[in-house]
């Protein structure tokens, strides 16, 4: 059974740093997805890691993959206030349908 | 633009009620979801459908029901709603293999 653990679930960082969030999978997984949530808000795809050292980057965020370490990052360059939000990683068991395991998320507060 | 849209964004229903949470898709795609999400538990798949008429159980299922008559509709249907079925509920739909689209969300509200 697929289990996703994301840490720190909480991260409280200052304007201007760096940080990293980590997303770990306990089996195998041909991809991995993150999603924003705003608060009150629902979910929104950042990205999708299709493969084994995929690395995708939008702005200030960039993901990857590891697949043989089942572990994908997210690394936040430079926070700004506007990157508050609630990160969530999810993975497909597999021969999945198309459901998708999410991790309990990761609560993002960006202090100036 | 592709949208997923969820009938209500705010429902207060009493106990015991019969209760239904409607889902509309309007990019074709053969996969719905319905999930909860609860602060410290995460998102939790009640439900899934991979095609009309078809339907999957999730993780917690106990309690709900689904219907999907049409390819973009996906109805959660609470049959006796409980206090303990107060939860924020967000539907999603994908094409095989991609990612979600999520809905806006329905917090729901048990009294």
């Amino acid at each position: 059974e697929l289990k996703v653990e994301q840490n720190p679930l909480f991260l409280s960082m200052q304007e201007e740093k760096n940080y990293t969030i980590y997303c770990n999978y306990s089996t195998t997984s041909d991809r991995l997805y993150w999603y924003r949530q705003d608060p009150g808000k629902s979910l929104e795809s950042l990205f999708v890691l299709l493969s084994n050292g995929a690395v995708k980057q939008e702005g200030r965020l960039m993901a990857s993959l590891d697949t043989k370490a089942r572990l994908s990052t997210l690394h936040i360059t430079a926070a700004v206030h506007d990157l508050s939000a609630t990160y969530f990683c999810a993975a497909p068991p597999g021969g999945s349908q198309g459901n998708l395991i999410f991790g309990k998320g990761t609560k993002l507060s960006v202090k100036p | 633009d592709v949208k997923v849209t969820q009938s209500s964004r705010y429902l207060v229903k009493r106990t015991g009620e019969k209760v239904f949470l409607e889902c509309v898709q309007d990019m074709d795609h053969e996969n719905m979801f319905w999930y909860r999400q609860d602060p410290g538990l995460g998102l939790r798949l009640i439900y899934f459908s991979y095609d009309v008429k078809m339907k999957e159980k999730g993780d917690i299922p106990e309690g709900y029901s689904v219907s999907r008559e049409k390819k973009e509709r996906f109805s959660l249907i609470l049959e006796s709603a409980s206090t303990n079925q107060t939860s924020m509920y967000l539907c999603a739909s994908s094409l095989v293999g991609r990612g979600y689209t999520f809905g806006s969300g329905t917090r729901l509200t048990v009294v």
